[in-house]
This record gives C-alpha cells, structure tokens and sequence, in this order.
C-alpha cells in the first residue's frame, strides 16, 4: 500500500535554530497537511497546502513556520527559529480531496523534534 | 468547556471482551465524524468515519454518532491483543478536523 514517508525520524536542535522537516506525500495526492503532537496531548491541525499554496492554516502556524513543495514529490516545513515549546511528534499527512469530509487522510510516521 | 472531550484512560480489558470508546463534542455544527487508530511511535490511521447521526458497522468495529446528545462511540467486538492502540476521534464541520486527545486502550490476552 503506499504510504507517507518522513524524515528525520528523530531531529534534535538547539533552541534559536532552523529546522526543516521533509515529507513525501503519496503521489496522486492533491492535499498535504502538517500536524503535530505534544507529547500526552492532542494532535494539532497546523497546515493544509493545495495546487502550490497554504489552503488553510491554524493559529499555532506562526511566521516562524512556512511550507514548502520545492518539487514535484517533497512538502517541507520550516520552523525559522525553533522554541522549547516547538517540541513535539511533527506528521504530514496527504489526501486524495480536502479534509474533513469523507476524506482518508494518510499519515506519516512522524518526525520527534526535541529543541533544547 | 472544551470543544471534543475524551478519556484518556489507559482502559485495560481482557482479550474477546467488547469496548466501548466515546468522545463527547460542543459544537453542534459538527457533521463528519471520525475514528483514528494510532499506535505507538506511528501517525494516525483511519478507521470509521460518519455522516452526522447513526450507526456504520464495518468488521468488528461499529461506529455511532448521536447528535442530540452530541456523543459519538467506537464498538469492538472481540477485542484482540492486536487492537492495543490508543484510538483518537475526530470531528468537522468544514475543512478543519478537531481531535480529541485519544485514549489508550489495551487488549490483555
């Protein structure tokens, strides 16, 4: 079955630094999504990117964070200068239609970032 | 009041024994219901979704939405060591999914 591949499994950064989380969503899928997961707590929509741009975001994607399909198979997100409270278990996900609606959402393994 | 409450739990049952997970909702606006399986160090997967109030059966797992009490409930029917997850639900009303914070449910055999 294809699947959503992630990487890093595991990024470790100091506090102040850029980090770049990269994504292969499947291939004919037309919505990509970051969410993330505070350890013990919720996951978090953060943002969904259709056709080259931000569909919809919530208010935790700051200006720290942007998004990026810098080809035809990666979709990045860059934390510009990373927070202790940025630590967390970071999915993307890709779906076929937009979310929320009958949509099967795939996820990734995720990325645990852990900013010190 | 939070917008989709759920118990955490850990809920420990024993092997063939039926669950019953339940998430309760605040927002009536809400029309699409889902059920997430996650297990450990893994993303979510999808296992039931619903359009607004009712039943969907699929397997062992059945899914019940109802609205007037704004309470939606995940069924598994002879629970094995295998459904040791913990299952998350999720809920829309437009494009945007609301989580529930999931609970934790082992399957002793």
């Amino acid at each position: 079955e294809p699947e959503v591949t992630q990487t890093p499994s595991h990024q470790v950064t100091q506090m102040g630094q850029e980090v770049i989380l990269r994504c292969v969503p499947i291939s004919n899928h037309l919505y990509f999504y970051w969410y993330r997961q505070i350890l013990g707590q919720k996951v978090e929509f953060l943002v969904s990117f259709y056709n080259n741009e931000i569909s919809e975001k919530s208010e935790i994607f700051d200006d720290q964070f942007s998004v990026e399909r810098p080809d035809g198979s990666n979709f990045t997100l860059k934390i510009r200068s990373t927070k202790l409270e940025d630590s967390a278990m970071y999915f993307c996900a890709s779906s076929e239609g937009r979310q929320g609606a009958y949509e099967k959402l795939f996820f990734g393994s995720g990325t645990q970032l852990s900013v010190l | 009041q939070k917008e989709v409450e759920q118990d955490p739990g850990p809920l420990s049952v024993p092997e063939g024994a039926i669950v019953s997970l339940n998430c309760t909702y605040s927002n009536s606006a809400f029309q699409y219901f889902m059920w997430y399986r996650q297990y450990s160090r893994k993303g979510p997967e999808l296992l039931m979704y619903t359009y607004s109030s009712g039943n969907k059966e699929d397997g062992r797992f059945t899914a019940q939405v109802d609205k007037s009490s704004k309470y939606i409930s995940l069924f598994i029917r002879d629970s094995q060591p295998s459904d040791s997850a913990t299952y998350l639900c999720a809920m829309s009303a437009n494009y945007q999914l609301i989580w529930g914070a999931g609970t934790k449910l082992i399957i002793k055999p």
